[in-house]
């Protein structure tokens, strides 16, 4: 079955830039999408389509694509960006979707 | 404002049958596709099932093998997720998630607050 893979953890100071991987086979022709998840509460969407921020969501979030890696990256993280995120994407024939493994994303 | 409410989620015997209810409003609900998404405790989110905007194009998650069956009513602005066969493993927090305004996407893009389903004898 079709994997997205992703580090356990990143650790930023505030302020600081935290870049958050997503690796899998079929991103080189699929979107990738990201969502935060915070203890407790249901995910919300911060990237679509690789590199689109929906409204609301601030400019620090911002992300891409290359090759087989997708990147969320979190510039000037701020304290609030405590989560968990995950990618999503499909497999390469569009009917399997799936998330990633999930990272944990520390703000100290 | 788009709301989803998921119900039905409970406690259920291993082999047993449950039905998992999703209440959309703020939006017309025949108009959208409509997603399942799982997250078992201290796990990462699972995708279970998508199905489009007319009920014309259902998919799963390969591990569920022909357990889980997703329907909608658009006249109700309903999401269903049949369950059935569960197992230990199927313990979840069970979100509905609506897709993007692209009726030719799928992403989840609004969640409701999930039901708990625990499967435990």
């Amino acid at each position: 079955s079709y994997e997205l893979t992703q580090p356990p953890s990143v650790s930023v100071s505030p302020g600081q830039t935290a870049r958050i991987t997503c690796s899998g086979d079929a991103l080189p022709n699929k979107y990738a999408y990201w969502y935060q998840q915070k203890s407790g509460q249901a995910p919300v969407l911060v990237i679509y389509e690789d590199s689109k921020r929906p409204s609301g969501i601030p400019e620090r979030f911002s992300g891409s694509s290359s090759g087989t890696m997708a990147t969320l990256t979190i510039s000037g993280a701020q304290v609030e960006d405590e989560a968990e995120y995950y990618c999503y994407s499909t497999d390469s024939s569009g009917n399997q979707r799936v998330f990633g493994t999930g990272t944990k994303v520390t703000v100290l | 404002e788009v709301q989803l409410v998921e119900s039905g989620g409970g406690l259920v015997k291993p082999g047993g049958s449950l039905r998992l209810s999703c209440s959309a409003s703020g939006f017309t609900f025949s108009n959208y596709n409509m997603n399942w998404v799982r997250q078992a405790p201290g796990k990462g989110l699972e995708w279970v099932s998508s199905i489009s905007s007319s009920s014309s194009y259902i998919y799963y998650a390969d591990s569920l093998k022909g357990r889980f069956t997703t329907s909608r009513d658009n006249a109700k602005n309903s999401l269903y997720l049949q369950m059935n066969s569960l197992r230990a493993e199927d313990t979840a927090v069970y979100y509905c998630a609506r897709g993007p305004d692209d009726s030719n996407n799928y992403y989840p893009c609004y969640w409701g607050q999930g039901t708990l389903v625990t499967v435990s004898s």
